[in-house]
């Protein structure tokens, strides 16, 4: 089974701050067929089910907005918000989705105000 | 807009079998990846499978042996059901679906229900 990490647990960043969520997965969820990553992002509220803010490692959902940006390197992911904001305090969870072996999801982190 | 939503018993005994329904409505069960996603009060969530619209499934392997996802398109309806419950299953239990963008995303949510095993 394919394990995700996320780094860290948590973090307290200021208002307006850069926040990055690091997520890396034990093996390879590229597609070479379609060079697609199969990886995704969420974010849960309290009370709340999951959101979906970025799928294929970097594209963002529509009515996502543009300060949430997802990149990869390899095994390596990354969520980044580039001007954190009062309503982005959550829990972000990535996600692998690979096709033909068991979903994952990693241990997810706790984005706070600083 | 498609909406999702969850049904099914609340309370379970231990040993039991944990049945949940999820209703689609505002469109088609007949496409994308629909998948059953846990989490344990104040703990991540757990994919616990999925079922393709054709019907094939994926399970979480921590849980194959007791896990089962159907589909039934006459009722725009999908189940889950777990056997032979512990109080480990205890959980909010939320239904999802992907997207044309992404057939195995979980785009659309329920608002989730939670299922307790206790005796």
């Amino acid at each position: 089974d394919i394990v995700m990490t996320q780094s860290p647990d948590s973090l307290a960043v200021s208002l307006g701050e850069r926040a990055t969520i690091n997520c890396k997965s034990s093996q390879s969820v590229l597609n070479s067929s379609n060079n697609k990553n199969y990886l995704g992002w969420y974010q849960q509220k309290p009370g709340q089910p999951p959101k979906l803010l970025i799928y294929w490692a970097s594209t963002r959902e529509s009515g996502v907005p543009d300060r949430f940006s997802g990149s990869a390197s390899g095994t390596d992911f990354t969520l980044t918000i580039s001007s954190l904001q009062a309503e982005d305090v959550a829990v972000y969870y990535c996600q692998q989705y690979y096709p033909g072996l068991p979903w994952t999801f990693g241990q997810g982190t706790k984005v706070e105000i600083k | 807009q498609v909406q999702l939503q969850e049904s099914g018993p609340g309370l379970v005994k231990p040993s039991e079998t944990l049945s949940l329904t999820c209703t689609v409505s505002g469109g088609s069960i007949s496409s994308y990846y629909w998948n059953w996603i846990r989490q344990p009060p104040g703990k991540g969530l757990e994919w616990v499978g999925s079922i393709y619209y054709s019907g094939s499934t994926n399970y979480n392997p921590s849980l194959k042996s007791r896990v089962s996802i159907s589909i039934g398109t006459s009722k725009n309806q999908f189940s889950l059901k777990l056997s032979s419950v512990t109080a480990a299953d205890t959980a909010v239990y939320y239904c999802a679906r992907g997207s044309a963008a992404c057939y195995e995303c979980s785009v659309t949510w329920g608002q989730g229900t939670m299922v307790t095993v206790s005796s």
